[in-house]
This record gives C-alpha cells, structure tokens and sequence, in this order.
C-alpha cells in the first residue's frame, strides 16, 4: 500500500532558529500533498496544499513566510519553520495524494516540534 | 465542503459492533465520504470512503442513508486497539482537500 515517511519524528529546537520536515512518498508518486498542524487535544487543521512544480496554497490566517512549503518533486515535499518561537510547538503532519488514485490520502506519521 | 458533526465521544464493549454516526447534510451530490482515525500521536489511518453505496472492507463497513445526508461507520468487533478518534470528512471535489472536524473518541473497553 501507500507509504508516506515523514521526519524527523521529533524536533527540539531554540527559540529563532529554523526546522526544516521532511515528507516523502516512498512507493507512489504523490502530485499534491497537504500539511497539517495539530495542537494538543484539539484536530487537524490544514495549512497548505503543495502540488509539484507549483507554489503552495495557503490556508487563510497561515503565514507564509513562516511556513516555507517546497515541493520539488513527485515523492518530496518540505515544510521549513522559520524563525520559531514557543507557540510554533505543534504536532505537524503531511498527506500525499497520487494523482489516480481513487482514495489516496495517505498520512506521514507526523513530527512532534517543540521550540524552547 | 460540507461539514460534518459527529458525536464527541463513544464507548464500546470489547468485541462487540461500534457503530459511529456522522451527519452531513449539506454534502453535494459528487462529494465523498471520507472516514480516518488517529491513535495518540500519531498521523490518522485510513479506514474507508464511499459515495452513495454501503462500502465493506477489511477494517470497517460504511451506511451511507438513501438521501447522503448521514452515514455510520462500524467496526464490526471492537477491540481495545480500535480506542481512537475517529474522523468523518466530506471530501470537496473541486479543492480535493480533507477538512478535519473534532471527531468521534471513541473508547473500546474490556
């Protein structure tokens, strides 16, 4: 079946530094992918969809100079925190969808980003 | 996309049927039915989608009602590993995004 690999699983970085994740899909070709930040208890809420080749969409209120979004090519795409700071810690998770596919929304295992 | 509401939270006895129910009656005629979980920290698994018939799969079946305005997801026999949050999602056609409400927790017990 669909693999989506995302790392790293677990990040822990200074306040105004950057963290690059990485999300890859490891047996398909995924034409779009979307990343999601989650707070503790609360859901997934969606912040931008990627399709290779093009600039990422944004969701309304999602800052995108801050949230670098990179998808250069059929099986990788990158999100870059930039200048983090405490309130960025969040659980953040992509989803890749092959073109075909009838369904394919598969989910990376997400990257669990603490800013201290 | 059309929204959905869910219950916010189940119980379910161990090997017996869960049946979670999800509502969306402002869904259009060619939009999906997505349903996902999620396991504490992890990212959500698929379990099954459907449009307008009954889908069966390994893992789950789906209801979808004759007029799409709900549907029921039921994991035929429970079991504590199933203890998760379940997500029922409308799938918009033209945006192709998965929009994720609160969804069901659903707590299997023994």
């Amino acid at each position: 079946g669909a693999v989506v690999s995302q790392h790293p699983s677990w990040v822990i970085c200074k306040s105004g530094t950057s963290v690059k994740i990485e999300c890859r899909s490891l047996d398909f070709q995924a034409t779009t992918m979307f990343w999601y930040r989650q707070f503790p208890k609360q859901s997934l809420m969606l912040m931008a969809t990627s399709n290779e080749g093009s600039k990422a969409t944004y969701e309304q209120g999602v800052e995108k100079d801050k949230f670098l979004i990179n998808h250069a090519s059929l099986t990788l795409s990158t999100l870059t925190v930039t200048s983090a700071h405490p309130e960025d810690s969040s659980f953040y998770i992509c989803s890749a969808r092959a073109k075909d596919s009838t369904y394919g929304y598969t989910f990376g295992s997400g990257t669990r980003l603490t800013v201290v | 996309d059309a929204k959905t509401t869910q219950p916010p939270s189940m119980d379910c006895a161990e090997g017996r049927a869960a049946n979670l129910p999800c509502n969306h009656s402002t869904i259009s005629g060619n939009e999906y039915v997505y349903w996902y979980r999620q396991i504490h920290s992890q990212g959500p698994q698929y379990i099954i989608h459907g449009l307008k018939n009954n889908e069966t799969n390994e893992m789950a079946s789906l209801i979808i009602t004759e007029d799409r305005k709900s549907s029921t997801l039921i994991l035929p026999h429970a079991t504590l590993r199933d203890t998760a949050v379940y997500y029922c999602i409308v799938r918009g056609v033209d945006t192709g995004k998965l929009i994720f409400g609160q969804g069901t927790t659903l707590q299997v017990k023994p």
